[in-house]
């Protein structure tokens, strides 16, 4: 039932961009996108829902793909703030539990 | 205070003390939750309150008790607990809960751990 994010760790320079992926067996009604810094709880950054539009959090947006029941997060010219490790959240539709995903942790080196 | 605070933010139990977790939102929302967050482990979710009733238990076992006695605040009480239990145990709370979750604030977390 949980949704499986790709890639687990990346590594990237400031100002290169990068995709997180959120994948689920089965259809989704809506998707959360949660950025977590060490130490510290984890921040809404968006949602999606289904036949919704593509979201946008400053230079960090995302896009649900309902038919391939996945979800994308795009950090575009990344900063040294977006290190940190990101979730999805993931509903089925109403009433159905909610599920994170395994988590992507983004290093950002200057 | 603002937003969502925990306390206490560590605490160390042995497996036959009884403890509570405290959790308190100022944030006007009706809707609050109980995570655990486990090593290498996706965020699980344990319990939702919507105006102070339980819609959600996921299946977490008995010697977890949780505790809503007003749309602020939720507790979180233990005992009995083992030493697999031990984690980080965070707070959130979203505007509503109407069987849809909506954007969710945490707390800091309560870092607990079971000798």
């Amino acid at each position: 039932q949980q949704p499986v994010q790709s890639p687990q760790a990346v590594i990237l320079r400031e100002g290169e961009d990068a995709v997180i992926n959120c994948s689920s067996s089965k259809a989704l009604y809506s998707v959360h996108w949660y950025r977590q810094k060490h130490g510290e709880a984890p921040v809404f950054l968006m949602i999606l829902l289904k036949g919704g539009e593509q979201m946008r959090h400053e230079k960090i947006s995302a896009s649900f793909n309902e038919k391939k029941q996945q979800s994308s997060l795009y950090l575009t010219a990344s900063q040294l703030s977006y290190s940190g490790t990101y979730f999805c959240g993931t509903e089925r539709g109403t009433g159905n539990q909610f599920y994170f995903g395994t988590g992507t942790s983004l290093t950002v080196i200057p | 205070e603002t937003g969502v605070t925990q306390t206490p933010r560590h605490l160390v139990m042995g497996m036959t003390n009884k403890k509570s977790l405290k959790c308190e939102q100022h944030l006007g929302h009706n809707a609050m939750y109980w995570y655990k967050q486990s090593a290498k482990k996706p965020l699980e979710l344990m319990f939702v309150y919507s105006l102070e009733e339980r819609v959600e238990n996921n299946s977490v076992p008995s010697r977890f008790s949780p505790e809503c006695p007003n749309s602020s605040h939720l507790f979180l009480h233990l005992h009995t607990l083992q030493p697999e239990d031990s984690a980080l145990y965070l707070c959130a709370s979203s505007q509503d809960y109407d069987g849809r979750t909506y954007e969710q604030y945490f707390g800091p977390g309560t870092r607990l751990t079971v000798t």
